[in-house]
């Protein structure tokens, strides 16, 4: 069964507005971490930001900011002001269990967005 | 700190013979992971290594493929008589263990090694 979901294949945003990029998670643990990672064509994975199951507030790291809901399973990232330099493939990812239980990583399809100028 | 240093970052071999890729992680990191990506598609988990312990490998990682890490530093990934369907990108990530200021164990990840089986 896939653990992570990213239904939109691609996207297309104009620069300066803001875009959401969808991920839906499935687990039996009560304790996890979902990340985004961004891959551009030079390909190296970057990391954009964190939520664990418990924190009760959105993540939010400058442009960046994580939609958690819990009870719908899903954790989509929004980048808002959007730039030239965000065209890229995202790929959403979960920790499963504790850290301190390894901390891999399964990742999802991704979604390449294109950022129009 | 230059990051994670992966080597070669291309390799194309003929079916059949033998290749090595090796990991430099961030030195403070014990942890060191890889991942297998192929086109269009999400890293896969291959394996994960805490100091020069091997903890936990992927069903992905069949005889053909070793990992090593024998002195808790660098790693390397073996691929014994390459097929055409190992041709993909190898991501070598590493970790401290620690969350960081994130509230998070971040992976840090390297640029990849991409192999083409001819």
């Amino acid at each position: 069964a896939q653990k992570i979901t990213q239904t939109q294949p691609g996207m297309f945003v104009q620069e300066k507005e803001a875009v959401t990029l969808d991920c839906t998670y499935d687990t039996s643990d009560q304790s996890y971490g979902l990340f985004w990672y961004k891959q551009p064509s030079s390909g190296e994975m970057i990391f954009l930001i964190y939520q664990g199951s418990y924190d009760e507030q959105n993540a939010t790291e400058g442009r960046y900011s994580l939609n958690f809901q819990k009870a719908r399973k899903s954790a989509n990232l929004v980048i808002s002001a959007s730039q030239l330099g965000d065209s890229a493939m995202y790929f959403c990812a979960m920790r499963e269990g504790w850290d301190n239980q390894g901390g891999k990583l399964i990742f999802g399809q991704g979604t390449e967005l294109s950022v129009k100028p | 700190d230059t990051g994670v240093s992966q080597d070669p970052r291309h390799k194309i071999t003929k079916r059949g013979q033998n290749v090595t890729f090796r990991c430099d992680p961030i030195s403070e990191h014990n942890r060191l992971y890889w991942y297998r990506q192929t086109l269009g598609q999400g890293p896969e988990f291959l394996t994960y290594f805490q100091n020069e312990a091997q903890l936990e490998k992927s069903r992905l990682l069949s005889d053909r493929f070793s990992a090593e890490r024998p002195k808790g530093s660098f790693s390397t990934l073996e691929i014994q008589r390459t097929e055409q369907g190992d041709s993909a990108m190898y991501l070598c990530a590493s970790s401290s263990g620690l969350a960081g200021v994130s509230g998070a164990n971040v992976l840090t990840f390297g640029a990849g090694s991409r192999l083409t089986v001819l």
